[in-house]
């Protein structure tokens, strides 16, 4: 079975910093992977995916995240972090349960932007 | 378009008390989802559907029922409400790519 595990509950970080948010999955076979956002008090969105293809891939809010098979991560990062980004980041994987497509969520980190 | 609605944002109940969550999409999305959410967990798969009349459990079912009747409604159903069942509970519901799950905004359950 698939699941996925985020190393870090909590990050705080200052504006404009760098910031990781780290996700290992594990899957004896091919997935797709993906990292949702929830803003305070609203339900999920998805934020980005990877499919096939580049194992780079951008938002349009400026994260990326990379897909490495060989450590089995799918990291989320962003270069310079703003106030708005203040969020709960779950990543994500594909599942199959009852011949139908699912998403395994991890347990999602706490990213907080501090001025 | 509305999205994915849930009805009520807030609900406090007593240990034994039933009740009704609601869920409503307009997307005509024949996928749809109830999951909970609790502090530190992420998200848990209850139920789900993949078209009116069809729905089966997920993760955690025990405790719940659903129906789906329409493609629009998508009921989630606390027979005897127990403390376990405190919790954020979502709906979401999914169409042409079934990895884009569009969330509601939650319905907060508190059983005292």
């Amino acid at each position: 079975a698939q699941s996925v595990t985020q190393l870090d509950s909590q990050v705080p970080v200052f504006e404009e910093a760098p910031v990781e948010l780290r996700c290992n999955y594990s899957s004896s076979v091919s997935v797709y992977l993906f990292w949702y956002v929830q803003y305070p008090n609203q339900g999920l969105q998805l934020l980005l995916k990877y499919l096939s293809g580049s194992t780079l891939v951008e938002s349009i809010n400026g994260f990326e995240a990379e897909f490495n098979k060989s450590q089995t991560s799918f990291h989320l990062r962003k270069p310079s972090v703003h106030i708005s980004d203040t969020a709960e980041y779950f990543c994500a994987v594909s599942g199959t349960q009852g011949g139908s497509e699912k998403l395994v969520f991890g347990k999602g980190t706490k990213l907080t932007v501090n001025p | 378009n509305a999205g994915v609605t849930q009805t009520p944002k807030f609900r406090i109940l007593k240990i034994g008390q039933s009740m009704t969550l609601q869920c409503t999409q307009d997307m005509n999305h024949n996928y749809m989802y109830w999951y909970r959410q609790d502090p530190g967990m992420g998200l848990k798969l209850i139920y789900y559907s993949v078209g009116a009349g069809i729905t089966d459990k997920g993760e955690v079912p025990n405790g719940y029922n659903v129906s789906r009747s329409t493609t629009e409604d998508f009921p989630l159903r606390l027979e005897l409400a127990a403390p376990s069942q405190t919790s954020v509970y979502f709906c979401a519901s999914t169409g042409v790519f079934w990895y884009e799950q569009y969330f509601g905004p939650g319905t907060r359950l508190t059983v005292t």
